[in-house]
């Protein structure tokens, strides 16, 4: 799976869109980006995932760039609930792992 | 609240001992997944295992063990336990071996002296 790789850290003030980067260039034309956050000492929440066209859900938005080199996860309107560590990990959909990075630790201010 | 629950939710133990975590899946889930997450690291894969079989396995030694037993509920077994096994063990629960979405539990915390 192509590896990926996040800003260590953020910050976003309440109620405003917070976009998280992610960079994965050696994707392949098979391979999905998938979206995974995980607040403090819970198990990691799933939170969106795309190959080529944009996706939006409940919880965020996902872009993906035309080349598929980078995306970006948006939250529409961040609440201090989203404070987290956001996973962007890029796999085959078949592939039976998860290749969790570091993430970025996303900090919503007041 | 996922449906996937974890226990114990702590535990510790001294080196070289053995230790068994357990896992229940979600209901109608029968895919199990296992991770080891350390402090301030992303959690990495330790296995997977689809209707009682192992279907998939990371870089982890063979003291690593698992189940999957018919209710589809799961164990995690490690043999000679070593410091660097502290950690929070993470199991993950989906429908068939896809990965749409993986739900996780809790994790269970643990302490290895």
């Amino acid at each position: 799976d192509a590896k990926t790789t996040q800003p260590t850290s953020m910050d976003c003030a309440e109620g405003r869109a917070a976009n998280l980067p992610c960079n994965h260039s050696t994707i392949s034309g098979n391979e999905y980006v998938y979206w995974y956050r995980q607040i403090h000492s819970q198990g990691p929440q799933y939170i969106i995932h795309g190959l080529k066209n944009n996706e939006t859900n409940e919880m965020a938005s996902l872009i993906i760039t035309e080349d598929r080199k980078s995306s970006t996860l948006i939250l529409p309107h961040a609440t201090l609930r989203d404070t987290a560590v956001y996973y962007c990990i890029v796999r085959l959909y078949n592939n039976n792992d998860m290749r969790f990075g570091a993430g970025t630790r996303l900090t919503v201010k007041p | 609240e996922t449906g996937v629950t974890q226990s114990p939710t702590h535990l510790i133990k001294t080196r070289g001992q053995q230790v068994t975590l357990r896992c229940s899946s979600q209901s109608g889930h029968n895919t199990v997944s296992w991770y080891q997450q350390a402090l301030g690291q992303g959690p990495q894969f330790i296995f997977q295992y689809y209707r009682e079989e192992e279907n998939g396995r990371g870089n982890f030694p063979p003291r690593f063990s698992g189940l999957q037993f018919p209710n589809y509920s799961s164990e995690l077994n490690v043999n000679a336990l070593e410091l660097d096994d502290s950690a929070l063990y993470l199991c993950a629960s989906t429908r068939g071996a896809s990965y749409n979405e993986q739900f996780f539990g809790p994790g269970t915390r643990l302490t290895v002296l």
